[in-house]
């Protein structure tokens, strides 16, 4: 079965410094990733996927990830950050026809 | 409008009790999910149904029981309630070639139970 694991369960930054996100991936097939934010008291909306192609994604909100396939790994990036970017972060891959699987989440910190 | 809404937002109830959680998506999706969020943020789905069916289970509790009168419904109700039902449940929903991967949430209904 698939899995994410995300490595990094806070992160603090300061504004305007760049910062990475890292999610690794769990599987034998070919899958689909995807990165979900949640701001406080809110539900996920989803920040950027990975189904094929371009393995460098861009997103909503001036974020990137990029998809690694020989290190499984599809981590988040985004050059420049913003106070308003300060929400927690889950990194998903499918697994089956109807199901998206979590990672454990990261907590994103901006500080001024 | 809200395209994914949950009521009630909050719920603080007893040990023991029954209680429902009602969902409504106006997307015109198919497909309508329930994920269980726990204290530590992690996020595990409970339940999926395609046009009023019944797709994944994952292996909940029998007190959990969905029910989708039509496709743009899922409810939860949840029977003898326990502490460690306590979490926040986001219903969320989905166009039905699901590859795309897009969920669309509801804002979640935080449960306590006491």
């Amino acid at each position: 079965a698939q899995s994410v694991t995300q490595l990094d369960s806070q992160v603090p930054v300061f504004e305007e410094a760049p910062v990475e996100l890292r999610c690794n991936y769990s599987s034998s097939v070919s899958v689909y990733l995807f990165w979900y934010v949640q701001y406080p008291n809110q539900g996920l909306q989803l920040l950027l996927k990975y189904l094929s192609g371009s393995t460098l994604v861009k997103g909503i909100n001036g974020f990137e990830a990029e998809f690694n396939k020989s290190q499984t790994s599809f981590h988040l990036r985004k050059p420049s950050v913003h106070i308003s970017d300060t929400a927690e972060y889950f990194c998903a891959v499918t697994q089956g026809a109807q199901k998206l699987v979590f990672g454990q989440g990261t907590r994103l910190t901006i500080n001024p | 409008d809200t395209a994914v809404s949950q009521t009630p937002k909050y719920l603080v109830t007893q040990m023991g009790n029954d209680k429902s959680i009602k969902c409504e998506q106006n997307l015109g999706h198919d497909t309508m999910y329930w994920y269980k969020q726990d204290s530590k943020k992690f996020l595990k789905i409970m339940f999926s149904y395609n046009n009023k069916e019944l797709i994944i289970n994952e292996t909940v509790p029998n007190r959990f029981s969905p029910k989708s009168p039509d496709k743009a419904h899922l409810n939860l109700h949840i029977n003898s309630l326990e502490l460690g039902d306590s979490a926040v449940y986001f219903c969320a929903s989905s166009q039905s070639d699901f590859y795309t991967g897009e969920l669309f949430f509801g804002e979640g209904s935080r449960l306590t139970v006491l």
